[in-house]
């Protein structure tokens, strides 16, 4: 069975700071994807990136960054300069690949890592 | 443009009501759900819609009935609710379903409140 851990619970930080948000995935299957949703107190979840396991390399985008591990099976998360906008829940989920995986269209969400950003 | 809309914002409802909470996508995706999220915890799958057919029920209880009139619309029919049932309802859609797993994006949600 697949599984997502996001290891902290809740983080603090003033405003400026850089930020690592930490997900450790389990999955039997040689071909799944990862992704990274933000969830603001309005209650959307906002994609944010969608990886495929055959695909290591590292992304940026603006001041997000991600960082894709197959060796220790993590997929951590950097926001550089924070901002107060920032602050949401943010998830991490696990999908297998429909052909080799027992469940289909399923996304499994760790439990998510609240980050509030102060001024 | 990826957008998900939802109707109602909010909703409360008492035990004996009927209500329906909407959902519409015009991403030309195939595959369309409905997530259910209680406060502090991650969404979880209900349901699945793959080409207006229901391909996933992840054991919901019959007091929540799902339809799919066409590819952009999902509704989902609320009986008989309990209080336990107040959450946020999520939906989200994803395009070519059967293939590969695609990304799913999600509607803002309906606030449940069950009296």
């Amino acid at each position: 069975a697949q599984k997502v851990t996001q290891a902290q619970t809740e983080i603090s930080v003033v405003e400026k700071e850089d930020v690592t948000l930490d997900c450790v995935y389990e999955t039997r299957d040689t071909t799944y994807y990862l992704f990274w949703y933000k969830q603001p107190p309005s209650g959307e979840l906002v994609f944010l990136i969608r990886r495929n396991s055959f695909d290591e390399q590292n992304e940026i985008s603006g001041r997000y960054s991600w960082n894709f591990q197959k060796s220790t099976s993590s997929f951590n998360f950097t926001i550089t300069a924070s901002q107060v906008v920032d602050s949401a829940v943010y998830f991490c989920a696990l999908s297998e690949d429909k052909a080799g995986g027992t469940s289909y269209g399923k996304l499994t969400f760790g439990q998510g890592t609240i980050l509030t950003v102060h001024p | 443009d990826t957008e998900v809309t939802q109707t109602p914002k909010h909703l409360v409802m008492g035990m004996t009501n009927k209500k329906s909470l909407k959902c519409e996508q015009h991403m030309g995706h195939r595959a369309m759900y409905w997530y259910k999220q209680k406060a502090k915890k991650p969404p979880e799958l209900m349901f699945v819609y793959s080409y207006e057919k229901l391909s996933i029920n992840e054991s919901v209880p019959s007091r929540f009935s799902p339809e799919c009139p066409n590819s952009s619309l999902l509704n989902l029919h609320l009986h008989a609710l309990q209080p336990e049932d107040s959450a946020l309802y999520l939906c989200a859609s994803s395009q070519d379903w059967l293939g590969i797993q695609e990304t799913q994006y999600f509607g803002p949600g309906t606030r449940l409140l069950v009296l």
